[in-house]
């Protein structure tokens, strides 16, 4: 079957780091994709991992083990603006490439 | 934010009248997509379309239906509105480009539309 497991909610303070992990289970993969999604408002694409390893892009990174059906997503110098749901997104195999959505995570950030 | 623009974005009906929403997309991207969200459930594929008049049934299409009868249009059409179908709809689009080698075919989501059924 196809499974995503992500803590369910998260809180952290400004400025610091906080790593949000993700496991998945998929039959066929095509990469992983994070979004990020405020409350009210549509995802917003964070970062895509096809091969293992550490992606950066700015305060965010994030890390993919394909043969561990892992992946985390690591946030650096934390600011309100980041709270959030962080939602890890696999990407099925074959030319239609559906997301597999698990629930996110919900990040809290206080000062 | 990838062109991508919905209709309408709130609308608030009763049970058993029809209802169409509608996704449109400026950048001629092939795949289209609509989901619903709720407490609970997450993102959850009810149709999705790869081409002009090419479309197939997500994990919740039952009450649903799709038409795309040209590239920047994708059409999601309730024909009998039932409470249940209360939610948040998203359209996505899926957009191919390549950094270093690696193609991505990440998804953009549309702003949204929030539909009550009462």
């Amino acid at each position: 079957g196809q499974n995503i497991d992500q803590p369910t909610e998260m809180t952290a303070t400004e400025g610091a780091i906080v790593q949000i992990n993700c496991t998945y289970q998929t039959s066929g993969f095509n990469g992983l994709f994070w979004y990020q999604q405020h409350a009210g408002e549509a995802p917003t694409f964070l970062s895509y991992n096809v091969l293992d390893g550490l992606e950066e892009k700015g305060r965010f990174s994030s890390f993919l083990s394909r043969s561990k059906g892992y992946s985390y997503l690591l946030l650096k110098e934390l600011q309100m603006k980041d709270s959030a749901s962080y939602l890890c997104a696999p990407s099925g195999a074959g030319n239609n490439r559906k997301l597999i959505w698990g629930l996110g995570t919900s990040l809290a950030v206080n000062p | 934010d990838a062109g991508i623009t919905q209709s309408p974005r709130h609308k608030v009906t009763e049970t058993g009248t029809p209802v169409t929403l509608r996704c449109h997309q400026t950048e001629n991207h092939r795949y289209m997509y609509w989901y619903r969200q709720d407490p609970g459930h997450g993102l959850r594929l009810i149709h999705y379309s790869y081409g002009v008049k090419d479309t197939d049934k997500g994990e919740v299409s039952d009450g649903y239906s799709v038409s795309r009868s040209k590239t920047e249009d994708f059409l999601l059409t309730l024909e009998s509105a039932t409470s249940s179908q209360t939610s948040v709809y998203f359209c996505a689009i899926r957009s191919t480009s390549g950094v270093n080698k690696t193609i991505y075919n990440e998804q953009f989501f549309g702003p949204g539309t929030r539909l009550t059924v009462l």
